[in-house]
């Protein structure tokens, strides 16, 4: 099983690019979420889904979107990157809404 | 809202010391509490869990032991090695009152040798 998988590994984007980090999981878990992961913080949600078609909000969404159109992918959208996005983001599954979630291997964002 | 408080660190032990990593949670309800564990250059990974008051999880010589009267989750370990370097965090999840997982701001560990 490749669990929950993200690409890319590494991204650097210049202020005012977008991109969409993918991710993509092979549980056919129903749950899955974005975190980002800065120094001191821990790790905040920033969006989440509890089923295809259907996403809400975290506790840090502004500047991102995501879109839920199968069960096994969760792409996250950056529309206008900026320096505060740089971040390591991490996305997580697990079987409905409960836990234990599992974690795919993260992507570092740089923004300059 | 819910929220996780645990020492920051970094930890630095020698080989075959004893560990403990401090949590601390407030909660509306009545959360299952987590230790999740991330190596270099990985995602988390669940490290052991526990659902109900006096809980002990365990998991590789970890144990935590669900305190709801002083509401802590504490990690220990009898003697760590080198290969438990890694960044631990506490985390619960409060569903039964609409909250996801609430981490804490994770520990790192040193071991060396």
């Amino acid at each position: 099983n490749a669990g929950v998988t993200q690409t890319p590994k590494f991204q650097v984007l210049k202020t005012g690019q977008s991109m969409t980090l993918q991710c993509a999981q092979d549980m056919n878990h129903e749950y899955m979420s974005w975190y980002r992961q800065d120094p001191g913080m821990g790790l905040r949600l920033i969006h989440y889904s509890v089923g295809a078609g259907i996403t809400d909000q975290g506790e840090v969404p502004n500047g991102y979107n995501v879109s839920r159109s199968t069960t096994e992918d969760f792409p996250l959208r950056l529309l206008s990157a900026a320096p505060s996005q740089t971040s390591v983001y991490f996305c997580a599954s697990s079987y409905s809404d409960r836990p234990p979630l599992h974690f795919g291997n993260g992507t570092r964002l740089t923004v300059t | 809202g819910d929220s996780v408080t645990q020492m920051e660190g970094p930890v630095t032990l020698s080989e075959e010391a004893f560990l403990t990593i401090n949590c601390t949670y407030t909660a509306t309800g009545y959360p299952s509490l987590f230790w999740y564990v991330q190596y270099p250059g990985e995602g988390l990974q669940l490290l052991l869990k526990a659902t109900k008051a006096d809980d002990k999880g365990s998991n590789k010589g970890f144990e935590a032991t669900y305190r709801k009267e002083t509401t802590s989750f504490h990690l220990e370990k009898g003697s760590v090695q080198v290969s438990d370097s890694a960044v631990y965090f506490c985390a619960l999840s409060d569903l039964d009152y609409g909250q996801n997982f609430v981490f804490g701001p994770g520990t790192r560990l040193s071991v060396l040798p």
